[in-house]
């Protein structure tokens, strides 16, 4: 069974401030994509990134960077300096399914809230 | 393009009415999923569908129905609303493999409360 776990139910920083979100997950695929999603107060999901398992290269996007690290089953989500446009529900995502992205597996998500 | 679109946005129902949520979409997708958010748990699926006709359950299938008879088209019905369904649902779409990027998107749910 596939399992995604962010440990970290809420988080809260003040502006500037770098901030790591955690997740963690458990597959017995070789093969499968993991998502970070960003649901702001509005509530609407919005799709920050989509990794696959052969792909353990970190990315950089502004002041987002994802960290995957295969031997830790770890991809972790990091702000730079923060700001309070940030402040939403974050959440990891696991698919295993070969054709990228039909069924998603949801962390619990961990809100971030971004002091002034 | 509209994207994923959802309707209605909020709905009160009492128990064991039946209701349909709309979902339909715009881009052609072949993959369409319905999804469930409660606190503290995530999303999780419901139902999802590979194609016209295509249906299979998800993770939290029991007390939802589903359909597709047409590529924009994936509506989920409530049979017998009760309160343990009062949540926040979301229709996702995503393309077919060959067809590009498979991100998943969303439509911007609807908030369903059952007394």
């Amino acid at each position: 069974a596939q399992k995604v776990t962010q440990a970290q139910t809420e988080i809260s920083v003040v502006e500037k401030e770098d901030v790591t979100l955690d997740c963690v997950y458990e597959t017995r695929d070789t093969t499968y994509y993991l998502f970070w999603y960003k649901q702001p107060p509005s509530g609407e999901l919005v799709f920050l990134i989509r990794r696959n398992s052969f792909d353990e290269q970190n990315e950089i996007s502004g002041r987002y960077s994802w960290n995957f690290q295969k031997s830790t089953s770890s991809f972790n989500f990091t702000i730079t300096a923060s700001q309070v446009v940030d402040s939403a529900v974050y959440f990891c995502a696991l698919s295993t399914d070969i054709q990228g992205a039909q069924k998603l597996v949801f962390g619990q998500g961990t809100r971030l809230t971004i002091n002034p | 393009n509209a994207g994923v679109t959802q309707t209605p946005k909020f709905q009160v129902l009492k128990t064991g009415q039946s209701m349909t949520l709309q979902c339909a979409q715009d881009m052609n997708h072949e993959y369409m999923s319905w999804y469930r958010q409660d606190p503290g748990m995530g999303l999780r699926l419901i139902h999802y569908s590979v194609g016209a006709g295509i249906t299979d359950q998800g993770e939290v299938p029991n007390g939802y129905n589903v359909s597709r008879s047409t590529t924009e088209d994936f509506p989920l019905r409530l049979l017998s609303a009760a309160p343990s369904q009062t949540s926040v649902y979301f229709c996702a779409s995503s393309y077919s493999p060959g067809q590009g990027y498979n991100e998943q998107f969303f439509g911007p749910g609807t908030r369903l409360t059952v007394l």
